[in-house]
């Protein structure tokens, strides 16, 4: 069974540039989350989608980060425009209602 | 705002040793807390859900406990394993509606020598 999918696994871009993460969720799982990872932050969430729609995007850093989720089985969150403070690396993780969340692999975005 | 604190930040001890992981939350209003194995460069891989309603829970050499009158869980790793060397999270939703939203300690770091 395959878990959670994330592309590409690694990115490195210009500051200025459109930045576009996927992530394929277990298939099945109701819940999507979009976090960060930083070393001075550790894990942040983003943002979450219950059934495809946006829950809470609290977390969203600025107007340059959007998320959307067309249908159960793919979500992008993109960044317009990337600065340097974005690197950072990016996950996805999926559940089923409040059961344990599963994560992906993680992108590691770069913006020099 | 829900805190999560976890100590020690790291930990190394020689393989074989029994091991504790600690990890505190400041509103104990939770309603389950989540342990996870984070290796360098990875992903995070689900180890253990603990329910409000449980005390603990195990899974082969691990064993998770939940207090949350005293807003306190404990990792236990019997028998330790070089393989057991990562980073160890502990996670539990923020008091608000949308009860998914996890909030995550900063993590121990766990080596195990040969």
């Amino acid at each position: 069974d395959a878990g959670v999918i994330q592309s590409p696994r690694h990115e490195v871009t210009e500051m200025g540039q459109e930045v576009t993460l996927r992530c394929k969720p277990i298939s099945g799982h109701d819940y999507l989350f979009w976090y960060r990872q930083t070393m001075m932050r550790g894990l942040e969430l983003l943002i979450y989608f219950n059934n495809n729609v946006p829950i809470d995007d609290s977390g969203m850093p600025e107007d340059r980060f959007s998320a959307k989720m067309p249908n159960a089985s793919f979500s992008t969150l993109k960044i317009q425009p990337s600065e340097p403070r974005d690197s950072a690396v990016y996950f996805c993780a999926s559940s089923l209602a409040t059961r344990a969340q599963y994560f992906g692999p993680g992108t590691r975005l770069t913006v020099l | 705002k829900q805190e999560v604190t976890q100590i020690p930040a790291a930990l190394s001890v020689p393989e074989g040793e029994n091991l504790v992981l600690n990890c505190s939350f400041t509103d104990s209003a939770i309603y389950n807390l989540q342990w996870f194995r984070q290796d360098p460069g990875k992903g995070l891989t689900s180890l253990l859900l603990i329910q409000s309603s449980q005390r603990e829970q195990t899974s082969g050499r691990l064993n998770a406990s939940l207090d949350k009158s005293s807003g306190r869980s404990t990792l236990y790793i019997a028998a330790s394993q070089p393989g057991d060397s990562a980073t160890y999270l502990c996670a539990v939703p923020a008091l608000i509606q949308g009860a998914q939203k996890l909030v995550f300690g900063q993590g121990t770091r766990l080596t195990i020598n040969p």
